[in-house]
């Protein structure tokens, strides 16, 4: 079991808005950045938002990250095809001494 | 342009060792953070280890404490994970993974290609 917590799937037609959620906790999110990862299958991970709210160069702004309390979110509007994709959350964790990944999130294009 | 060329997966037997390396350039590598991250076969990523560019801090995920050490040779710009004791449930793709900074909770920002490392008998 994750420590972030992560809906298992989310889905949408092409032009609609998907939130994830990532829920954690005060030695987490809390208190540290979360940063957001999108995984095409058989390929390594993305960085796709960084410090909960910032664009990596190349990354269109249709992706956008939040953050409040103990959770953060990862919104993708204009959903489109190649949006396709697995989706994690990670924040370093002060308690475990460690960064902890969310269980991931795969997007349907309906 | 940023590379982590990984080398080392292979199949391996329980309780056996494994050195993964992970040779980096086009970047200073002795200034950022490096990581070694997983992923079993159709599971999710799991955070291994992570070394500071001096090695002043090293940190395991508590499932590979006491069997698994990361190391940095700054000089050759290498990164190394040596795995001990291997079980079947460190099965999964490893990769090298590089931080964008040193100290401080700095994002993944470049990842290697990936190893595949199989325990099995």
């Amino acid at each position: 079991q994750s420590v972030l917590t992560q809906p298992p799937s989310a889905s949408g037609t092409p032009g609609q808005t998907v939130t994830i959620s990532c829920s954690g906790s005060s030695s987490n999110i809390g208190i540290k950045n979360v940063h957001w990862y999108q995984q095409v299958p058989g390929t390594a991970p993305k960085l796709l938002i960084y410090s909960t709210n910032k664009w990596p160069s190349g990354v269109p702004d249709r992706f956008s990250g939040s953050k409040s309390g103990t959770s953060a979110s990862l919104a993708i509007s204009g959903l489109q095809p190649e949006d396709e994709a697995d989706y994690y959350c990670v924040a370093w964790d002060d308690s475990l001494s460690g960064w902890v990944f969310g269980g991931g999130t795969k997007v349907t294009v309906l | 342009e940023v590379q982590l060329l990984q080398s080392g997966g292979t199949l391996v037997q329980p309780g056996g060792s494994l050195r993964l390396s992970c040779a980096a350039s086009g970047f200073t590598f002795g200034a950022y953070a490096m990581n070694w991250v997983r992923q079993a076969p159709g599971k999710g990523l799991e955070w291994v280890s992570a070394i500071t560019g001096a090695s002043a801090s090293i940190y395991y995920t508590h499932s590979v404490k006491g069997r698994f050490t990361i190391s940095r040779d700054n000089s050759m710009s290498t990164l190394y994970l040596h795995m001990n004791s291997l079980r079947a449930e460190d099965t999964a793709v490893y990769y090298c993974v590089k931080e964008g900074g040193d100290y401080g909770d700095h994002p993944f920002d470049n990842w290697g290609q990936g190893t595949l490392v199989t325990v099995s008998s």
